[in-house]
């Protein structure tokens, strides 16, 4: 089983519309998540980090949290096509470690949106 | 703030000679480095974490005499890949964690490596 599962896409969804990115993840003692969002060709680029149970808006973007589920999303509204793109979300893992404390990253969801 | 750099952003080499990659926070301190690989179509892979004056902590299967990682301060982290090989070539990526947000992490923009 993957550490980190999301749906590799794509997902194609019109201009304006909501674009929604889901993700599970398998270590129950993750505390920190991050969506990063990587061009074609690019680095990643922080999105979003969320920290607790619920909804955390940043204008377009809302990253919801369950971790009793082991599931996180981001969700985009009034999508633009500049936001096509791999998002990718990481999970911060070896909490007990504070000197390492990584991010395990999914394989990614591409995004195209449709002018 | 939290800006990372690397350099070089692309290197072509030939097979058998060795490549050193810098990343340096410029407005911050980091107290740890990450160094991630990224074969195209795929996700990011966790190579090794360093931390400034200690010697790096590599994952499993990557060779840490191979992929020779020096932290010497708190604004610069540098890779060096021995011996490269073709199966080398990759998009090298580093990041950086700062001293106040403990897991957020800031990434350079990354080095696109060639071995001929």
């Amino acid at each position: 089983q993957k550490e980190v599962e999301q749906n590799s896409g794509p997902l194609s969804v019109p201009e304006g519309a909501i674009a929604s990115l889901n993700c599970t993840y398998s270590d129950r003692g993750s505390q920190s998540f991050f969506w990063y969002r990587q061009y074609s060709g690019k680095s990643p680029e922080l999105i979003m980090s969320i920290y607790s149970n619920g909804d955390k808006e940043d204008g377009r973007f809302t990253a919801q949290l369950n971790k009793a589920s082991q599931y996180v999303s981001l969700l985009i509204r009034d999508s633009q096509p500049s936001d096509s793109a791999t998002y990718l979300c990481a999970p911060q893992t070896s909490p007990w470690d504070t000197g390492r404390r990584a991010l395990t990253f999914g394989s990614g969801t591409r995004l195209q949106v449709q002018p | 703030g939290a800006v990372v750099s690397q350099h070089p952003s692309w290197v072509i080499c030939k097979s058998g000679t060795s490549v050193k990659i810098e990343c340096r926070s410029l407005d911050f301190q980091a107290t740890t480095m990450f160094w991630y690989r990224q074969f195209p179509k795929q996700s990011l892979m966790l190579m090794a974490t360093s931390n400034e004056g200690s010697k790096a902590t590599y994952e499993q299967g990557v060779e840490k005499d191979k992929f020779l990682i020096n932290h010497a301060s708190l604004t610069l982290s540098t890779l060096t890949v021995t011996s490269a090989h073709p199966e080398d070539s990759s998009f090298y990526i580093c990041s950086a964690r700062t001293a106040w947000s403990t897991d957020t992490q800031y990434f350079g923009p990354g080095t696109r490596l060639t071995v001929l």
